[in-house]
């Protein structure tokens, strides 16, 4: 299985402050790479796919880059309403899909 | 708002079956592999089973395979999922997906399975 190294797995910030997460995949996965939200009882929320594209709707403040084994996942200008887990996820062609441990962010 | 809604949560007996199920509100049900992972208390997200468009594949993990049965209805735009032999490891909010591999992927909010004596 692909194992997913997500760091940190918590943190705080303060509004208006740059936020980045980092997955690193135990091997190449090129740029089948999702990053979610998910706040206290809803459903994960799709934010980035394909590693660095910006699914419709969201917001330009979040952003993803990286390719095969290294990626990042930013957020530009920290707002608020961005308080939730976040959590990356591979798709590469061999099952299973696996997901990052996940990185709680507060507002500092 | 298109969502996919699980059914409601329930506790079972180990050695029990239950049936999951999802209903997806919008209308590209059929366009899409769908999902059902799990998270078990103060564990990390794991991928249960995936079912292709058209449900001509099926795939499972190591720890659920010959124990649940993954299955879905296009005319009503459910997902199902046939759990048997059911443990207290099996523990966990399972979550229903669309897609998971790119645009257009939808998660339900999660269903709470507990099986206890």
């Amino acid at each position: 299985d692909i194992q997913m190294t997500q760091s940190p797995s918590s943190l705080s910030a303060s509004v208006g402050d740059r936020v980045t997460i980092t997955c690193q995949a135990s091997q190449d996965i090129s740029n089948k790479l999702n990053w979610y939200q998910q706040k206290p009882g809803k459903a994960p929320k799709l934010l980035i796919y394909d590693a660095s594209n910006l699914e419709t709707g969201v917001p330009s403040r979040f952003s993803g880059s990286g390719s095969g084994t290294d990626f990042t996942f930013t957020i530009s200008s920290l707002q608020p309403e961005d308080i939730a887990t976040y959590f990356c996820q591979q798709y590469d062609n061999l099952l299973p899909y696996t997901f990052g441990q996940g990185t709680k962010l507060e507002i500092k | 708002e298109v969502q996919l809604v699980e059914s409601a949560g329930v506790v079972v007996q180990p050695g029990g079956s239950l049936r999951l199920s999802c209903a997806d509100s919008g209308f590209t049900f059929d366009d899409f592999t769908m999902h059902w992972v799990r998270q078990a208390p103060g564990k990390g997200l794991e991928w249960v089973s995936l079912i292709t468009w058209d449900g001509g594949s099926t795939f499972y993990a190591d720890s659920v395979r010959g124990r649940f049965t993954i299955s879905r209805d296009n005319r009503k735009n459910s997902l199902f999922l046939q759990m048997n032999s059911l443990t207290t490891e099996d523990t966990a909010l399972y979550y229903c997906a669309k897609g998971l591999d790119g645009s257009g992927t939808l998660w339900g909010q999660g269903t709470l399975v507990t099986v206890s004596s």
